[in-house]
């Protein structure tokens, strides 16, 4: 029962372009959830959050929208470089859980000059 | 500024030895984590220790034991590792439950078991 859903294994985009990253989730109760990016043989990094209050949140080339009807965010690189090209986790957790986060498969994101 | 630090980053075991995976963070946060990543799966939460003093089973903990040995330091234990076991392996910690924050993680260990 995967309740956080990546359906995207992998993603290719030019230079300069958009990217845009889904994720899904089932369970109704998750109020924050969080974009982690990894590069190989590299721990996982923090990209971006948003809570379930808030319905969009920027930070530079990096937006996350949240839809809490359709219980999907998305993840927005405006415009997406080649040093994004790396693997998107989605990740949701409840406020009194912390850091225990339920993880998406993953997207990989490839950047082409 | 190192935050969290795992050690070893590389192992391979036999089937039935055992081993523990270090880890250590120096941003005096009060809950750590161990997750494991399998081939075109998530990271999925093994053990974590919500303050010094506790820990608790999370998604996998089969075949895995922690000891929170202090606000620092979290270490996991395989007592008979099962080749199951092969994965990649990355500590966590983060300022606490109760707190919209993020996760920091360490670099991985990656964990043959033959």
């Amino acid at each position: 029962d995967q309740q956080v859903k990546q359906n995207s294994p992998s993603l290719s985009v030019q230079e300069g372009r958009i990217s845009i990253l889904n994720c899904d989730y089932t369970n109704s109760m998750f109020d924050y959830f969080l974009w982690y990016k990894k590069y190989p043989a590299e721990g996982p990094t923090f990209l971006i959050s948003i809570s379930s209050i808030k319905d969009k949140n920027e930070d530079g080339r990096f937006t996350v929208f949240l839809n809490k009807s359709a219980k999907h965010l998305s993840l927005h690189i405006v415009p997406s470089q080649p040093g994004d090209s790396a693997v998107y986790f989605c990740a949701a957790t409840l406020y009194n859980q912390g850091g225990k986060l339920i993880f998406g498969q993953g997207t990989e994101l490839s950047v082409k000059p | 500024n190192a935050g969290v630090t795992q050690t070893p980053k590389f192992q391979v075991l036999k089937t039935g030895q055992s081993m523990t995976l270090q880890c250590a963070q120096d941003m005096n946060h009060n809950s750590m984590y161990w997750y494991r990543q399998d081939p075109g799966m998530g990271l999925r939460l093994i053990y974590y220790s919500a303050s010094e003093g506790t820990t608790d089973k999370g998604e996998v903990p089969n075949g895995y034991n922690v000891s929170r040995l202090n606000k620092r330091e979290f270490s996991l234990r395989l007592e008979s590792a099962a080749p199951s076991q092969t994965s990649v392996y990355f500590c966590a910690s983060s300022e606490g439950q109760g707190l919209y924050t993020e996760a920091f993680f360490g670099q991985g260990t990656r964990l043959t078991v033959v």
